[in-house]
């Protein structure tokens, strides 16, 4: 029972590089959402996609993009990283109004 | 849009003993969903508690128990007979209509022996 995977764990990026970080849900979930964490601003929305083929904007935005490729998958792609984007990022999903979201466990992302 | 409030960034408490974490949000909703997460050192994120806004009787899991005021807009949460393993990062969010859950910055939790 994977529940939500993340790939990769860790990464490390020179500035201006692109990546991709990836996220499956094997939950049958419709919601998925990309999260940032930093020290003293707890989980700050990058994107969220409440069905497949729907995408929106979070609260940081800037810098991202992401595409929901099908209802399992929600990527996030970085196309020129900065130091600013060293994070933690979380991928997560939810079935139901009433439920919980589910968490990967993270991507630590260090851009130099 | 709706923000969520922790105004406690670190607390403390002696194990066995009782703690309560504070968290207030802002909407102009009337159905939503509130919860807390625990973030230990490992990283992952676990569900503590749930509440449905429309349900007026406070959600309860265990030592786990949480005062919502609707009107307040307030959602605290109460650990009672705190033990070693509860020492993590504690995070507040507010859910509402499936598609957007915001977090509050959270609080670091440290139970001392």
């Amino acid at each position: 029972n994977a529940g939500v995977t993340q790939t990769p764990k860790f990464q490390v990026l020179k500035t201006g590089q692109s990546m991709t970080l990836q996220c499956a849900q094997d939950m049958n979930h419709n919601s998925m959402y990309w999260y940032r964490q930093d020290p003293g601003m707890g989980l700050r929305l990058i994107y969220y996609s409440a069905s497949e083929g729907t995408t929106d904007k979070g609260e940081v935005p800037n810098g991202y993009n992401v595409s929901r490729l099908n209802k399992r998958e929600f990527s996030l792609r970085l196309e020129s990283a900065a130091p600013s984007q060293t994070s933690v990022y979380f991928c997560a999903s939810n079935g139901r109004t009433n439920t919980e979201a589910f968490f990967g466990q993270g991507t630590r992302l260090t851009v130099v | 849009a709706q923000t969520v409030t922790q105004s406690q960034p670190e607390m403390s408490v002696q194990e066995a003993e009782t703690v309560t974490l504070s968290c207030t949000y802002d909407t102009s909703e009337n159905n939503y969903y509130l919860f807390w997460y625990k973030q230990p050192p490992s990283r992952q994120m676990i569900l503590v508690i749930r509440q449905e806004a429309y349900k007026q009787q406070n959600a309860t899991e265990n030592r786990f128990s949480v005062n919502f005021q609707k009107a307040a807009k307030s959602f605290s949460l109460k650990i009672s007979d705190s033990q070693l393993g509860d020492t993590a990062m504690y995070f507040c969010a507010y859910f509402y209509n499936n598609n957007d859950m915001r977090f509050g910055a959270g609080t670091r939790l440290t139970v001392k022996p």
